[in-house]
């Protein structure tokens, strides 16, 4: 069982936007802003897409967009094009004695 | 370019170890902190240790807590993973990671580059 909280998989159209959620608690993704987020396509090393929550790092596109509510951050890809079709996995900073934690991890299906 | 290079994967029985080496490229290594981050096969990702730039700080997963060892060799550019005791639930594909930093030195609590990752199977 992962420490944060993803639903298994989200489907969307191409245009359309999705938003996948990543739950956690005060001692995380609610204490901190350090929430990032990647994208890993199939056989390939993840990708960092967004980093402290909302900032994204040069090269990622602007249909990528991260916001965060209590101990639940977003992820919400606007536009979506064929290629945005990965999985995507939640990360964040704790105050435990790990340090780090993943989200389990959401399949993204463009239709 | 920056380039993280895994190596020393492999078939290794249970109960055996097997170090894993990771070597960098394209940036200053010693002015960074360093992970290892695993994915078991069909998996999702499970961070597994960090090592500060000086390795002064160590933090491991309760998974591998006293079974791995981070460490690093700044002089030569390289980060490794010594796991002993190793079990069938370690079989996996382990990356390293390499956290962001500030203009300021400050360590970030992000991955910003990856590493392909080496095969890690544990199996009698």
């Amino acid at each position: 069982q992962s420490a944060l909280t993803q639903p298994a998989s989200v489907s969307g159209s191409p245009g359309q936007s999705i938003t996948i959620s990543c739950t956690g608690t005060s001692s995380d993704v609610g204490g901190y802003n350090y929430v990032s987020w990647y994208q890993q396509h199939p056989g390939k090393a993840p990708k960092l897409m967004i980093y402290d929550v909302s900032n994204r790092p040069s090269g990622v596109s602007n249909r990528f967009s991260g916001s965060k509510s209590g101990n639940t951050a977003s992820l919400t890809i606007s536009g979506l094009q064929a290629e945005d079709e990965a999985d995507y996995y939640c990360s964040s900073y704790t105050s435990s004695s790990t340090l780090r934690v993943f989200g389990g991890g959401t399949k993204l299906t463009v239709l | 370019e920056v380039q993280l290079v895994e190596s020393g994967g492999g078939l290794v029985q249970p109960g055996g170890s097997l170090r894993l080496s990771c070597a960098a490229s394209g940036f200053t290594f010693s002015s960074y902190s360093m992970n290892w981050v695993r994915q078991a096969p069909g998996k999702g990702l499970e961070w597994v240790s960090y090592i500060s730039s000086s390795s002064s700080t160590i933090y491991y997963a309760d998974s591998v807590k006293g079974r791995f060892t981070i460490s690093r060799d700044n002089a030569k550019n390289s980060l490794y993973l010594q796991m002993n005791s190793l079990r069938d639930e370690d079989t996996a594909v382990y990356y390293c990671a390499r956290d962001g930093i500030t203009i300021f030195g400050v360590v970030k609590y992000y991955f910003d580059y990856w590493g392909q990752g080496t095969l890690v199977t544990v199996s009698s």
